[in-house]
């Protein structure tokens, strides 16, 4: 069964500052692997979605990059902003439909 | 409008009594989910439908049932709810699109409490 464990749980960091958020997962048989956004009593937000075959998807002052083999995966997010601020959570489509979710990065972006 | 929209936002029940969660969707997508999201275990899936007539459980599908009435609507049922059924349940839908990309699009999400 495929694991997904996001480290760290939690992170707090003062506006403008670069930040990475890890993601790590125990089979490298993936389809893809999404970053999301999840604001609270909200939905899902969907930033980035990386295939196998790929390494990198950017998006405005998100990147997010893929290594396979080992299992790993970071989100970037440059200049952090307090809008920034949720719960970031990684997820991996080992059948090439259903997701496996990690419990998610809470990330405080201070003033 | 939102594209992935789910009814009732909140429900509050009691014990054995049976409930209904409803999505509804206009992205004109064949794959819809109902996953579950309970606080230190992350989401699980727990019915998926590919299409009107292909229904498959997922990874914690007892004490539930799915109806996928149309391509656009895709319904929970908890027959008989039990106070750990009390959790945020959230729909989603995908679509196989160009390079085969299934991005998961999530509606507002359910948050249902079971006394």
């Amino acid at each position: 069964k495929q694991e997904v464990t996001q480290i760290p749980a939690a992170l707090s960091v003062p506006e403008g500052e670069n930040l990475v958020l890890n993601c790590s997962f125990t089979d490298s048989a993936i389809y893809n692997l999404q970053w999301f956004r999840q604001d609270p009593g909200k939905g899902l937000t969907s930033l980035l979605l990386i295939q196998s075959s790929q390494r990198e998807q950017t998006s405005g002052r998100l990147n997010a990059s893929l290594d396979k083999s080992s299992g790993r995966s970071t989100l970037y997010i440059a200049a952090s902003q307090p809008g920034d601020s949720a719960t970031y959570l990684c997820a991996v489509s080992s059948s090439g439909y259903a997701l496996n979710f990690g419990k998610g990065t809470s990330l405080l972006v201070t003033p | 409008d939102a594209d992935v929209t789910q009814t009732p936002r909140n429900r509050i029940t009691k014990t054995g009594k049976r409930i209904m969660l409803e999505c509804s969707q206009t992205k004109g997508h064949d794959r819809m989910y109902w996953y579950r999201q309970d606080p230190g275990l992350g989401l699980r899936l727990i019915y998926y439908s590919f299409d009107v007539k292909d229904i498959n459980k997922g990874e914690i599908s007892d004490g539930y049932s799915v109806s996928r009435q149309a391509q656009a609507k895709f319904s929970l049922s908890l027959e008989s709810a039990i106070p750990n059924q009390t959790a945020l349940y959230f729909c989603a839908t995908s679509d196989l699109g160009r390079g085969g990309l299934d991005t998961q699009y999530f509606g507002p999400g359910t948050r249902l409490t079971v006394l």
